[in-house]
């Protein structure tokens, strides 16, 4: 049972634009949301995070919101570069024994210049 | 500022050999986490061990698998009798004592079962 989702495998955009990374959750429990991009033959490098308290979280380029109630999370790019092409992985913590993080499939995204 | 170190890099091995992979944490770092990416698809958690406990195993396959991280030294997965199947690449990841929630990861350990 797949807790973290990301449909979109792929996402092609235009250097300049808008990108947007869609990511949904299913585990009500999960208290803090991470982003992490990977670049091939590299391991992924933490971009941004946000508690469950917050629904927004900025840093630079980098956005992202949080709706709690449709369990929804997505990762905003603005403008887009070409270097931000590489693979994004949507990530979720809960509290166990530790806190354990669980990650999504991906999505890869290409920004075309 | 050493980031974590995986070696090797790529490792080849032929069906029924043992594979061994090494990691060694961020400075500071006694949190360690391994994961394992087939191809296509995303990030699957195997195993957490803080120095010499095993926390969390419960994404490590039953056999063949099993991973250590000793008072001295990396952390090592251990792959016995290596099946095809096991070509993969496989991260570990450490996180400081504090228990914060992010994850910094090594390059990796790209393995090849012939």
């Amino acid at each position: 049972d797949q807790q973290v989702k990301q449909n979109s495998p792929s996402l092609s955009v235009q250097e300049g634009r808008i990108s947007i990374l869609n990511c949904d959750y299913t585990n009500s429990m999960f208290d803090y949301f991470l982003w992490y991009k990977k670049y091939p033959a590299e391991g992924p490098t933490f971009l941004i995070s946000i508690s469950s308290i917050k629904d927004k979280n900025e840093d630079g380029r980098f956005t992202v919101f949080l709706n709690k109630s449709a369990k929804h999370l997505s990762l905003h790019i603005v403008p887009s570069q070409p270097g931000d092409s590489a693979v994004y992985f949507c990530a979720a913590s809960v509290k166990t024994s530790y806190d354990k993080v669980i990650f999504g499939p991906g999505t890869s995204l290409s920004v075309i210049p | 500022n050493a980031g974590v170190m995986q070696n090797p890099r790529h490792l080849v091995r032929r069906r029924g050999q043992e594979a061994r992979l090494r990691c060694s944490p961020m400075k500071g770092h006694s949190h360690v986490y391994w994961y394992r990416q087939l191809p296509e698809e995303g990030l699957k958690f195997m195993v957490y061990l803080q120095k010499e406990n095993i926390i969390d195993e419960s994404g490590m396959p039953k056999e063949r698998f099993s991973a250590e991280f000793p008072k001295e030294g990396p952390s090592i997965l251990r792959i016995q009798q290596v099946v095809r199947g096991d070509s993969a690449a496989y991260f570990c990841a450490s996180s400081p004592s504090t228990g914060e929630n992010i994850q910094y990861f090594g390059a990796g350990t790209r393995l090849s079962v012939l």
